[in-house]
C-alpha cells in the first residue's frame, strides 16, 4: 500500500502498564505524526517529528512521548496507560520536502485500556 | 490557528454532483486550503489542497471564493464508496512540514 503501517492494529492492556504503538514507513519520508481520535473530538495531534531525533509536542501531548532514533521508526509511548487513552491512534507521514503533497495516513491502532 | 466551519452533515443521492461547503473567513494570505476525508473504519485520506485557484483531480475539484473566505469541495458524481467525513483544513504550507489541525469534519451519506 502506500508504504505506511502500524503495530499492533489493536490492543488490550491494563491501567497502570506502558504501551508502546509503532509506526513504520518505507517512503523515507521526512515528518511523522501521531493523532489520536475519540467521538465527538476528530482527530487531535499528540506528537509529531520533523527528523530524526527530532520530536515535538502537540495538543494533547500529556502522558505521551516519543521517540525516533531511525527516519523510518516512530514509535509512541504511553508511560502508565489510563483509561482515558483509549482511543484509536493513527500515524501519519508527509513528503513535504520531497514536493509530494499531503498526508498518508496508517490504518490505525484500536488501544483499549481496561 | 484560523479555523474552519463546516455543516454537520450532509446527505446526497448516488450519481449526483455534491458540494460540500466550508468556511474559513479567518484565514490567512498564506494559509492552503487541505480536505482531507475518512471511510469508515480507516484513516484519513488526501483529496485536494489549493491556495487561490480552484484545482482539479481525480477525485474532486476545489472551489475557492474570490476573497478566500469559503471554499467548495465538489464530488461530481458522488458513489456509495465517496460516504465519508470530510474534513476541511487550513495549512501555512503545501501541508507537510506544518502540522494539520483537523476539526470534526462533515459526515456526507451516500443514498442509492
Amino acid at each position: 500500500d502506500a508504504g505506511i503501517t502500524q503495530s499492533p492494529r489493536h490492543k488490550v492492556t491494563e491501567t497502570g502498564t506502558p504501551v508502546t504503538l509503532r509506526c513504520h514507513q518505507t517512503e523515507n519520508h521526512r515528518y511523522m505524526y501521531w493523532y489520536r481520535q475519540d467521538p465527538g473530538h476528530g482527530l487531535r495531534l499528540i506528537h509529531y517529528s520533523y527528523g530524526v531525533k527530532d520530536t515535538d509536542k502537540g495538543e494533547v501531548s500529556d502522558g505521551y512521548s516519543v521517540s525516533r532514533s531511525k527516519t523510518e521508526d516512530f514509535l509512541l509511548t504511553l508511560e502508565s496507560a489510563t483509561s482515558s487513552q483509549t482511543s484509536v491512534y493513527f500515524c501519519a507521514i508527509s513528503g513535504a520536502s520531497q514536493g509530494i503533497y499531503g498526508y498518508t495516513f496508517g490504518s490505525g491502532t484500536r488501544l483499549t485500556v481496561v | 490557528d484560523a479555523k474552519t466551519t463546516q455543516p454537520n452533515s450532509m446527505e446526497s443521492n448516488e450519481e449526483e454532483p455534491v458540494h460540500l461547503p466550508c468556511n474559513h473567513s479567518t484565514i490567512s494570505g498564506t494559509d492552503y486550503i487541505h480536505w482531507y476525508r475518512q471511510l469508515p473504519s480507516q484513516g484519513p485520506e488526501y483529496v485536494i489542497h489549493g491556495l487561490t485557484s480552484n484545482v482539479n483531480n481525480r477525485m474532486a475539484s476545489l472551489a475557492i471564493a474570490e476573497d478566500r473566505k469559503s471554499s467548495t469541495l465538489i464530488l461530481h458524481r458522488a458513489t456509495l464508496r465517496d460516504a465519508a467525513v470530510y474534513y476541511c483544513i487550513l495549512g501555512g504550507t503545501q501541508g507537510g512540514s506544518e502540522k494539520l489541525v483537523f476539526g470534526k469534519g462533515m459526515k456526507l451519506t451516500v443514498n442509492p
